[in-house]
């Protein structure tokens, strides 16, 4: 089974500060992603990741940034947090090619005070 | 960014009723997902389906690849307590974005 996890499930931190969610797949997938799901607004994609050292901006990049060293991990950075990132942020992975269905992690409920 | 119409926005049924729920989008798709997401959790992906007119069980689950291709219907039988939550379904067009809908609320009345 395809496991992605993400290092924290809760998560509260004060404006301005840095903050860093981490996203582990165990599938040796190509693809990786961030989202974050805001009740009607559903899931946006902030970045994604096609390869090591490679992103690219999804949607809603402004204010984020990423990070991958190495194929199996992907890190969201929140430079300096503010209120309005206040979320639920999901990592998910995916092969390059057909059959490149999307798996997601348990999700980060961050909480910016 | 877009979001994929999904329909009905949110369902009450009876156990042991059968549900049914449909998506659409004014794109075509060469890849339909559906996933389940509980409260406080991630999605999970419950069917694939790769070509038009493709219909795919798991289990009490079952969904198709609209002919057209810019639509897909699941549906559930025999709904239990357990099949609460929310329903999204994923378009994929060609490139690595999937486009998600705005999701289907299952409640069930024991």
């Amino acid at each position: 089974d395809v496991k992605v996890t993400q290092s924290s499930r809760y998560l509260v931190k004060r404006t301005g500060e840095k903050v860093f969610l981490e996203c582990v797949q165990d599938m040796d997938h190509e693809n990786m992603f961030w989202y974050r799901q805001d009740p009607g607004l559903g899931l946006r994609l902030i970045y994604f990741s096609y390869d090591v050292k490679m992103k690219e901006k999804g949607d809603i990049p402004e204010g984020y940034s990423v990070s991958r060293e190495k194929k199996e991990r992907f890190s969201l950075i929140l430079e300096s947090a503010s209120t309005n990132q206040t979320s639920m942020y999901l990592c998910a992975s995916s092969y390059r090619g057909r059959g490149n269905e999307q798996f997601f992690g348990p999700g980060t409920r961050l909480t910016v005070l | 960014g877009q979001q994929l119409n999904q329909s009905p926005q949110s369902m009450f049924i009876q156990e042991g009723e059968d549900v049914s729920m449909n998506c659409t989008s004014s794109s075509i798709f060469n890849t339909w997902l559906w996933y389940k997401q509980d409260p406080g959790e991630g999605p999970v992906l419950l069917i694939a389906l790769y070509k038009a007119g493709e219909l795919t069980s798991n289990g009490r689950l079952t969904a198709q690849f609209g002919i057209t291709r810019k639509d897909s219907f699941l549906n559930i039988s025999a709904s239990i307590p357990s099949d609460v939550g929310i329903y999204f379904c994923a378009g994929q067009g060609g490139t690595y974005k999937y486009i998600f809908g705005t999701g289907t609320r299952l409640k069930v009345l024991a």
